[in-house]
């Protein structure tokens, strides 16, 4: 059983489409982030929310943490062709020093 | 500054051969994790380093994988008597641990395939 479960697990939409890509656990994390990885390179991370309820925004890239800190999403409006890539979150078990955990990652492609 | 470099990038070996990975973390991260990624799937973690603690190799999926860091800082994992289901691409990432709510730096990976 994974710790975190991401949704969908792909996704293949045109350009100018927008889309929401959930992580889901029935723990809670002291934080959670967000990374991005392109064919042949590491993940790169694109975002950290630490409080619960809490919104950040990359651009077209709209980040939440769920108020009870055990999920969150990543929403892009206007997807384009440099938004293709696998998603990964990952999080940290609130009041634990475990290790990072990532979820089972989401691979989206953009097509024109 | 200087990020997670791995080496080979790119290693081709006969099955029931021994292999080196080699990790070179960003100077100061205390963390240093490894991760196994076959095509297209997501990340598998093999083992964990932090400071001077015991890793925890609760990853690692048998006994012929290993790995060990040095002084705190170069790792490298060893896959002995390779198999052609160990072909994927191995990653490490370096970290502050707990300080920047654990942010995890990549190296490119190497990519590892057993003929």
């Amino acid at each position: 059983t994974q710790l975190l479960e991401q949704s969908p697990q792909f996704l293949s939409i045109q350009e100018g489409e927008n889309l929401t890509v959930y992580c889901n656990s029935s723990s809670v994390f002291s934080s959670l982030q967000w990374y991005r990885q392109e064919p042949g390179e590491g993940p790169v991370l694109l975002v950290t929310v630490v409080t619960g309820g809490e919104v950040k925004k990359l651009k077209r890239l709209t980040f939440q943490f769920g108020d009870a800190r055990k999920d969150s999403s990543l929403h892009i409006t206007a997807a384009q062709p440099g938004d293709t890539g696998l998603y990964l979150c990952a999080g940290v078990r609130a009041g634990t020093a475990s290790k990072l955990t990532f979820g089972t990652g989401t691979r989206l492609q953009v097509t024109l | 500054g200087a990020g997670v470099s791995q080496s080979p990038s790119n290693k081709v070996t006969e099955k029931g051969k021994d292999v080196e990975l080699r990790c070179d973390p960003i100077s100061g991260h205390t963390a240093l994790y490894w991760y196994r990624q076959s095509l297209g799937q997501g990340l598998e973690f093999l083992i964990y380093f932090q400071g001077n603690s015991a890793p925890d190799k609760s990853g690692l999926p048998s006994d012929r994988f290993s790995a060990e860091r040095t002084g705190g800082s170069v790792s490298t994992l060893t896959i002995q008597r390779t198999q052609q289901e160990d072909s994927a691409v191995y990653l490490c990432a370096s970290s502050f641990s707990r300080v920047l709510n654990y942010e995890q730096y990549f190296g490119p990976g190497t990519r590892l395939t057993v003929t």
